[in-house]
C-alpha cells in the first residue's frame, strides 16, 4: 500500500515537554511538508524539506524543529517553546519530478495539551 | 507573498443541487490551483487541480474554472450527494515552487 502514514493519531503533551510526531512515506517523493491546522483556519506551513539533509522554515516555524535524515521520514518535534501546540498536524509529500506542485497528505495527528 | 481568500465559509445545499465555492488569489505569478476535500478527522485529499494554461477542467461531477484576469477560480459540484459533505480547501502556487498557499476552507453540508 503506497502512501503517507502519521503516528500517533492522538498525542498528549504535558507542560514543558517536547513531543515528536512521526511522518513516513513510501511514495519515493523528494519533498515533504508539515502543516498545522486550527479550527476554522486553513493549513499553515511549519517546515518543509525538498531533499534529504535539507529543510526550510515555513510561515510558523517558531517552537518546532524537524530533521530529514532519510528520504522517507520527516519527523516533527513540538518543543516546550511552542506555547499553544493544541492543533491538528498534517504531513504531506510531493515529487520533484513530474507534477512537483501536487501535494499528498497523511491522515494527521491531533495534539492535545494536558 | 501569496494570499488566497475563500468564500463562503459554510454552504448548505439540497441533495441533487449544485454547489459553488470561490477563491481569489493575489500573486499574478501563481499558475497552479488545486482543490482538496477534507473529511472529519482525516487529511485533505486532492480532488481536482488546474493550471493557468486552461480555463476549465472537469472530472465527472466536479469542475474547476479559472479566470486569470480577475485572479479567481471556482469549484463546481453538480448533482450533489450526501458523501460530498466535507470541508473543501483551495490553494495556489506557481510551477517550480513547492509551497502551496491555502484558503481558509468551506464547510459544505448536503441536506438529504
Amino acid at each position: 500500500d503506497g502512501g503517507i502514514t502519521q503516528s500517533p493519531k492522538y498525542l498528549f503533551r504535558k507542560e514543558g515537554q517536547n513531543v515528536t510526531l512521526s511522518c513516513e512515506q513510501n511514495l519515493n517523493h523528494d519533498a515533504m511538508y508539515w502543516y498545522r491546522q486550527d479550527p476554522g483556519q486553513g493549513l499553515r506551513l511549519i517546515y518543509y524539506s525538498q531533499i534529504v539533509n535539507d529543510f526550510q522554515k515555513g510561515d510558523i516555524a517558531e517552537g518546532y524543529s524537524v530533521s530529514r535524515e532519510k528520504k522517507e521520514s520527516f519527523p516533527l518535534t513540538v518543543t516546550s517553546a511552542q506555547k499553544n501546540p493544541t492543533a491538528f498536524y498534517l504531513c504531506a509529500s510531493s515529487s520533484r519530478t513530474g507534477i512537483r506542485e501536487t501535494q499528498y497528505f497523511g491522515p494527521g495527528t491531533r495534539l492535545l495539551v494536558l | 507573498g501569496e494570499n488566497v481568500e475563500q468564500h463562503p465559509s459554510t454552504l448548505s445545499v439540497q441533495e441533487g443541487d449544485s454547489a459553488v465555492i470561490k477563491c481569489t488569489y493575489s500573486d499574478s505569478a501563481s499558475n497552479y490551483f488545486p482543490w482538496y476535500k477534507q473529511e472529519l478527522g482525516k487529511g485533505p485529499q486532492l480532488i481536482i487541480d488546474i493550471r493557468s494554461n486552461v480555463g476549465e477542467k472537469k472530472d465527472q461531477r466536479i469542475a474547476v474554472t479559472l479566470n486569470k484576469t480577475a485572479k479567481h477560480f471556482s469549484l463546481h459540484i453538480t448533482e450533489t450527494q450526501p458523501e460530498d459533505s466535507a470541508v473543501y480547501f483551495c490553494a495556489a502556487s506557481y510551477v517550480g515552487n513547492e509551497k502551496l498557499t491555502f484558503g481558509t476552507g468551506t464547510r459544505l453540508t448536503i441536506i438529504p
